[in-house]
């Protein structure tokens, strides 16, 4: 079936360093991408997102990178701050009715 | 966010007992959905609902039902709580048109405890 996989569960950075945080997709037919924020007790924030049809699209500190022939995608954070530290989703459009695959998430720890 | 809500936010119940989980949004969303996550697993579909009345499963909806009455509401219902539906739940809201469409926007949450 889909799936929607992230490669590492845990990344811890240096504050100020760069983070990256890839991701893995199975449906060469998704066409829509979003990387979501959850922070401890909360529900699951919307960062970025990006279409089949670019590469690359960048946000205010964030940029999203789509790999279309390796079913690849990554989140870059620049300058990474405490207040980065989260769990990190990439979901991919099922195409389906609308539903979004989930990955399991990278929890990411920033270290002062 | 704000716009979407969850009620209750906790909730412990004992096995066999039939609870309701609310969600109301703000947002003037038609298409609404209930998601659980589990510790190593992700957010995983239970039901979707794309207008009133209309009610669809995911991938994990034995053991719960869902009531959509009401555009800005989506009920989830577990009919016999078990303990490995002790998890947490999120509603999430999408917009049929505009920028972003396919984005859904998350409530906060509500931790169920079955024991």
């Amino acid at each position: 079936g889909e799936s929607v996989g992230l490669h590492l569960p845990t990344l811890s950075v240096q504050e100020g360093d760069n983070s990256i945080i890839n991701c893995a997709y199975s449906n060469s037919a998704s066409d829509y991408f979003i990387w979501y924020k959850q922070e401890s007790g909360k529900g699951p924030q919307f960062i970025i997102d990006i279409r089949s049809n670019m590469d690359k699209r960048q946000g205010q500190r964030v940029t999203v990178l789509l790999n279309k022939t390796v079913k690849h995608l990554s989140l870059q954070i620049a300058a990474t701050q405490p207040g980065d530290s989260a769990v990190y989703f990439c979901a991919g459009d099922g195409n389906q009715g609308g539903k979004l695959i989930f990955g399991q998430g990278t929890e990411l720890s920033v270290k002062p | 966010d704000a716009d979407v809500t969850q009620t209750p936010r906790n909730r412990i119940t004992k096995t066999g007992k039939r609870i309701m989980l609310e969600c109301s949004q703000t947002k003037g969303h038609d298409r609404m959905y209930w998601y659980r996550q589990d510790p190593g697993l992700g957010l995983r579909l239970i039901y979707y609902s794309f207008d009133v009345k209309d009610i669809n499963k995911g991938e994990i909806s034995d053991g719960y039902s869902v009531s959509r009455q009401a555009q800005a509401k989506f009920s989830l219902s577990l009919e016999s709580a078990i303990p490995n539906q002790t998890a947490l739940y999120f509603c999430a809201t999408r917009p049929t048109v505009g920028v972003s469409q396919e984005t859904q926007y998350f409530g906060p949450g509500t931790r169920l405890l079955v024991l």
